[in-house]
């Protein structure tokens, strides 16, 4: 069954301190990812994409995240957080040319700590 | 500015009522969605549709409703068949046949008063 795993539901880490959140998925074609973040209340705003080429891909507000095929993982990373990153955080899996196929995960929320 | 904008913000509904939920976009595309959001989990696809005057239904479309007489609109109906309509209605749009990018609205929350 195709679906995607954030292990984390919550996770509270230091302002300026390095961020790293997890995403595993199962699915059976090659995989398009995607990370979305959602401040409260609002819609989501797209971060980054994984298509194909480099594995690690760069997004807005200086995030990135990093492909492994091997280990079926989407991980987003942020070297330093910054107090406006507190929001929902959403990985999510697709096919090829297909949006209404995009499956996403439950979310991890970030809070930020002074 | 192009986007996409969902009205209203806040919306109840009463015990056995319809109730309709806006969604409108400037940005030319020909795909828009609905999705619902209910806490701690996930976007679930409610319906969607490529073009004009033809949808789909998604995952949980069972007590929900749609139209799209026009590309820019895409009106989400929750009837009272829908037993528990409380949640975050998300609205999206995409270019057809491209999954680079979903462009969402900001979302109307429901609730039964």
């Amino acid at each position: 069954a195709q679906s995607v795993t954030q292990p984390d539901i919550h996770i509270t880490v230091s302002e300026g301190a390095s961020l790293e959140l997890r995403c595993n998925y199962s699915y059976g074609a090659t995989p398009y990812l995607f990370w979305y973040v959602q401040s409260p209340g609002q819609g989501l705003q797209l971060l980054l994409k994984y298509f194909s080429g480099d594995t690690l891909v760069q997004g807005i507000k200086g995030f990135e995240a990093e492909f492994k095929r091997s280990q079926s993982s989407f991980n987003l990373r942020k070297p330093s957080v910054h107090w406006s990153d507190a929001a929902e955080y959403f990985c999510a899996v697709g096919p090829e040319g297909s949006a209404s196929k995009i499956i996403f995960g439950s979310g991890t929320r970030l809070s930020i700590r002074p | 500015d192009g986007g996409i904008t969902q009205s209203p913000k806040y919306l109840f509904r009463k015990e056995g009522q319809n109730v309709t939920l806006s969604c409108e976009q400037n940005l030319n595309h020909d795909a828009m969605y609905w999705y619902r959001q209910d806490p701690g989990q996930g976007l679930r696809l409610i319906y969607y549709s490529q073009i004009v005057n033809d949808f789909q239904k998604g995952d949980i479309a069972e007590g929900y409703s749609v139209s799209r007489e026009k590309k820019e609109s895409f009106p989400l109906t929750v009837t009272s068949a829908q037993k528990n309509p409380t949640a975050f209605y998300l609205c999206a749009s995409s270019i057809r046949g491209k999954n680079e990018k979903l462009f969402f609205g900001s979302g109307t929350q429901l609730s039964v008063l």
